[in-house]
């Protein structure tokens, strides 16, 4: 167990629906980064968070959106699905600025989604 | 930019062979991260090192070793008498300098180890 959770497993929807995926990071970490890994993309860099702040975008879709939660727990928000947004979407957390532990990434055992 | 190439998309080695997975990295900083990630069949990414730019001294951590060469941007990864156990794919990951704070990776290595 790394100590990041990521719920569900795995999801299964059809296109045009909304899913939210789910985050919890390593206790005392307060960066929360989402990444996206699919067949032909590899591992892509969605958005990051720092203590409920945005501080990074990545290659995120206008149709996708997170936020992180006073609890430092981050939600996936995405929207209008379609067939090529089934991918295996990770969670990663890491340390506060400045307290050596911000390169320590982390990673949760990922969400499969999987649009049909 | 930052990149990072691993050139070799698959690799097949029978066991206790040694093998040697490649990572090329291009950035314009000069301090900088490097880390390999190993994903199993079962999906997880799992660390394995991370490295700074100023950190050059090469590191061995059991069957596992890993060479930072800043002359060329190379931070290769060698198995040492390789395991069925070892069979997944790795990544090697590049942070650079600066705010951004997030992880470029390369496509990644399927190392395969036949019994």
């Amino acid at each position: 167990d790394s100590g990041v959770t990521q719920t569900p497993k795995h999801l299964i929807t059809a296109t045009g629906q909304r899913v939210t995926l789910r985050c919890s990071p390593r206790s005392g970490d307060l960066s929360v980064y989402w990444y996206q890994q699919s067949l032909d993309q590899g591992l892509q860099f969605l958005i990051h968070y720092y203590n409920g702040e945005e501080r990074a975008k990545g290659n995120i879709l206008e149709r996708f959106s997170a936020q992180q939660f006073p609890d430092l727990h981050s939600e996936l928000n995405l929207s209008s699905l379609e067939l090529g947004d089934s991918a295996l979407y990770f969670c990663a957390s890491s340390g506060g600025f400045g307290t050596g532990a911000e390169y320590g990434y982390t990673f949760g055992s990922g969400t499969r989604l999987t649009v049909v | 930019a930052q990149k990072v190439t691993q050139a070799q998309t698959e690799i097949s080695v029978v066991e206790k062979e040694d093998v040697t997975l490649d990572c090329v990295y291009e950035t314009r900083d000069t301090t900088y991260y490097l880390f390999w990630y190993k994903q199993p069949p079962s999906g997880e990414l799992v660390f394995l090192i991370r490295r700074n730019s100023f950190d050059e001294q090469n590191e061995i951590s059991g069957r596992y070793s890993w060479n930072f060469q800043k002359s060329t941007s190379s931070f290769n990864f060698t198995i040492t008498a390789s395991q069925v156990v070892d069979s997944a794919v790795y990544f090697c990951a590049l942070k650079e300098g600066g705010s951004a704070r997030q992880l470029t990776f390369g496509s990644g290595t399927q190392l395969t180890v036949l019994p």
